[in-house]
């Protein structure tokens, strides 16, 4: 596996349902990211995690928890979400500082989630 | 608070014809600028990036852009468009918070590119 990659790809689950997203990051990175992008709306960061840490969370609703256990994983798990969550959660993973590269977030390809 | 504005949702080029996507930002401090493109159903994909330095910064597939701060604007722009072209571009801005760094993004603009 190369780059970033976020399991599953596709996800259709119930209001009451429990599930997870997984991404995970193959190019030696220390932050991991979550962003949602929304029909019409611009892509919004959810948490930002630095060196196993997290540093910031953009007033998310509780109903999505984040959880980084090592430098190349990153999970968000869901419970009890709304339809309005349907959407494409972007993961990303960057170097924070130090060589060229530095700045940079490559993105997975994204899970495609539906909440009915 | 850091921000961009991307004018024109949707843009629409001829097969060969010059290809100008417009971006400009606010920013109280020095901005590290980025475009990103993103093709369906796919994640967002680097396509350049300004830091420091020289401001007409090259990036992949032809792209290039010019940071002008008097204007402040990052546009993106292609001399020939090609049919692959056609997806979505976005621009962004990046805060830097101490741990790791925040991207702050345009609200993109859908590139058609017509035979």
């Amino acid at each position: 596996e190369t780059g970033v990659t976020q399991t599953p790809r596709h996800l259709v689950m119930g209001m009451t349902n429990k599930k997870s997203l997984k991404c995970e990051q193959h190019l030696g990175h220390n932050a991991m990211y979550w962003y949602k992008q929304s029909a019409k709306k611009p892509l919004e960061l959810m948490f930002v995690y630095s060196l196993e840490e997290r540093v910031e969370n953009n007033s998310v609703p509780s109903r999505f928890s984040p959880e980084c256990p090592n430098s190349s994983h990153l999970f968000l798990h869901l419970h009890t979400l709304q339809p309005e969550d349907s959407a494409l959660y972007l993961c990303a993973s960057s170097q924070v500082a130090g060589g060229p590269t530095s700045y940079e977030q490559y993105f997975g390809p994204g899970t495609r989630l539906t909440v009915t | 608070a850091q921000s961009v504005t991307q004018l024109g949702s949707h843009v629409s080029v001829s097969e060969g014809a010059l290809v100008l996507l417009r971006c400009n930002y606010s920013s109280s401090v020095p901005p590290y600028l980025f475009w990103y493109v993103q093709y369906p159903n796919q994640g967002l994909q680097l396509l350049l990036k300004y830091t420091t330095g020289a401001t007409l910064v090259k990036g992949i597939n032809g792209f290039e852009a010019e940071f002008k701060k008097s204007e402040t604007s990052f546009h993106l722009t292609k001399p020939s468009a090609h049919m692959s072209d056609a997806a979505e571009y976005f621009c962004a801005v990046i805060t830097f918070t101490g741990g790791g760094n925040k991207l702050t993004f345009g609200t993109g603009t859908q590139l058609k590119v017509e035979l």
